[in-house]
């Protein structure tokens, strides 16, 4: 059984389209997150949610709003979608905010 | 296997050489600190971590080590298989629930 899941893994879209990509963890982690990673594999935090509330929002614009249904789940949403928003984004879990994290395996959103 | 620039720093050695990778950090108040495996189309994978009251810890094949005094890390892979090729991050926690991942490091290994 997958440990975090995204979907979907791959996501090609147009400027100015709105976009969502799910994640799900049935680790029983209580603290999930958000992050870029650019061209160059530099990792950057968006967002982190400690049991469906919010404890990490870095400066990200508010295109992106994650929202988190329940602590399983943790969906990022994206408006108005730009060319520099092309990377790969990945879900990740912890047991809680201080410990280490699992990874899924990614979503690469193309925006042409 | 460190550099300082645009591009991701590459290590690559031997199969069955060792491999050490490097990391500095600057957060004095980070206590916790963390390796990840990333290979190629997957997320990053935990391998070892370490906290702050010690100065080594060994895994399977692999040690990490710690230097507070000069705010460095690296890791240490025994006996380097092509299996292990792929980018390697530290990452730190300090006070803040921030992680910080470090620029990570391409091991290359050739057979």
């Amino acid at each position: 059984d997958t440990a975090v899941s995204q979907t979907p893994k791959y996501l090609v879209t147009q400027m100015g389209n709105d976009k969502s990509i799910k994640c799900e963890q049935n680790l029983g982690h209580d603290t999930m997150y958000w992050y870029k990673q650019d061209s160059k594999k530099f990792l950057k935090i968006m967002f982190s949610y400690n049991n469906k509330e919010l404890i990490i929002n870095e400066t990200v614009p508010n295109r992106f709003s994650p929202k988190s249904p329940d602590k399983a789940h943790l969906n990022l949403h994206i408006n108005s979608l730009e060319l520099g928003d092309s990377a790969v984004y990945f879900c990740a879990s912890s047991p809680g905010h201080r410990d280490e994290q699992y990874f899924g395996p990614g979503t690469r959103l193309t925006v042409t | 296997g460190e550099s300082v620039g645009l591009h991701l720093p590459t290590l690559s050695v031997q199969e069955g050489d060792n491999s050490i990778i490097n990391c500095a950090y600057s957060n004095s108040a980070s206590d916790y600190f963390i390796w990840y495996k990333q290979e190629s189309g997957k997320g990053p994978q935990f391998i070892i971590d370490i906290r702050s009251n010690m100065d080594k810890r060994q895994g399977q094949r692999v040690t990490v080590l710690l230097n507070k005094t000069v705010k460095h890390l690296s890791l240490q892979i025994a006996a380097t298989q092509p299996g292990d090729s792929a980018v390697y991050f530290c990452a730190e926690r300090g006070g803040s629930y921030i992680p910080t991942f470090g620029r990570g490091t391409s091991l290359i290994v050739h057979p």
